[in-house]
């Protein structure tokens, strides 16, 4: 079994719709939890990071981490054309032991 | 967040030779990392490059194939070593985002695609 696991779609949507990602993970150490954007031919941007459980929003993105069931998701609200890239969640344990631990990512595309 | 760039952003080498990859930030930085994300992976931390003292490698990974340069905290280079096609992938540098240890979340640079004939 993979640490992360993340389904890699692709996901197609239309404009306006809510769009759910999501990573499930193995190693119940993990407290640090990112998701990052990738457009293609570009690095990797971070577009939330969450210390260990619960909800954080900014603008129409909000990120879940529930660490009892091992699962993290990212919510996109009102998608927009230019949401569409693939979407890598990420994990650390923390300290000096918290080399981050990737999912594939998820290939989302909005369509106008 | 810290500006980082890559040179090359791309290249397409011969089999059996070796590739420098440079990684400059803005701002200084006592740790940077480098990854590879081969196609339809997920990225895989190579190393750790803490200025002043030798790079950090991760299970795989070995410094003869791919040595690394830590001059001063705004700068690293990567040395892909005696190439072959399975070394064809992004390469990406990062350094330390939000956090306490600067390991927990991370910046990238925006990659160097190599391909390996």
């Amino acid at each position: 079994q993979k640490e992360v696991e993340q389904d890699p779609g692709p996901l197609s949507v239309p404009e306006g719709a809510i769009v759910s990602l999501n990573c499930t993970y193995s190693n119940s150490a993990f407290q640090y939890f990112m998701w990052y954007r990738q457009y293609s031919r570009k690095g990797p941007e971070l577009l939330m990071y969450t210390y260990s459980s619960g909800n954080k929003e900014d603008g129409r993105f909000t990120a879940q981490v529930d660490k009892s069931s091992k699962y993290i998701s990212l919510f996109i609200r009102d998608s927009q054309p230019s949401d569409s890239a693939t979407y890598l969640c990420a994990m650390a344990v923390g300290g000096s032991q918290g080399n981050l631990i990737f999912g594939k990512g998820t290939k989302l595309s909005v369509k106008p | 967040s810290a500006v980082i760039s890559q040179k090359p952003s791309r290249d397409i080498c011969q089999r059996g030779t070796s590739l420098t990859i440079q990684c400059q930030v803005d701002s200084q930085v006592t740790m940077m990392f480098w990854y590879r994300q081969q196609p339809g992976q997920s990225l895989t931390l190579i190393a750790t490059a803490n200025q002043g003292s030798e790079a950090t490698y991760e299970s795989g990974f070995v410094i003869d194939k791919f040595p690394i340069s830590r001059p001063n905290l705004t700068f690293s280079t990567l040395t892909v070593s005696n190439m072959s096609p399975e070394d064809s992938s992004i390469y990406l540098c990062s350094v330390p985002g939000p956090g306490t240890s600067g390991k927990e979340t991370q910046y990238f640079g925006p990659g160097t695609r190599l391909l390996v004939l």
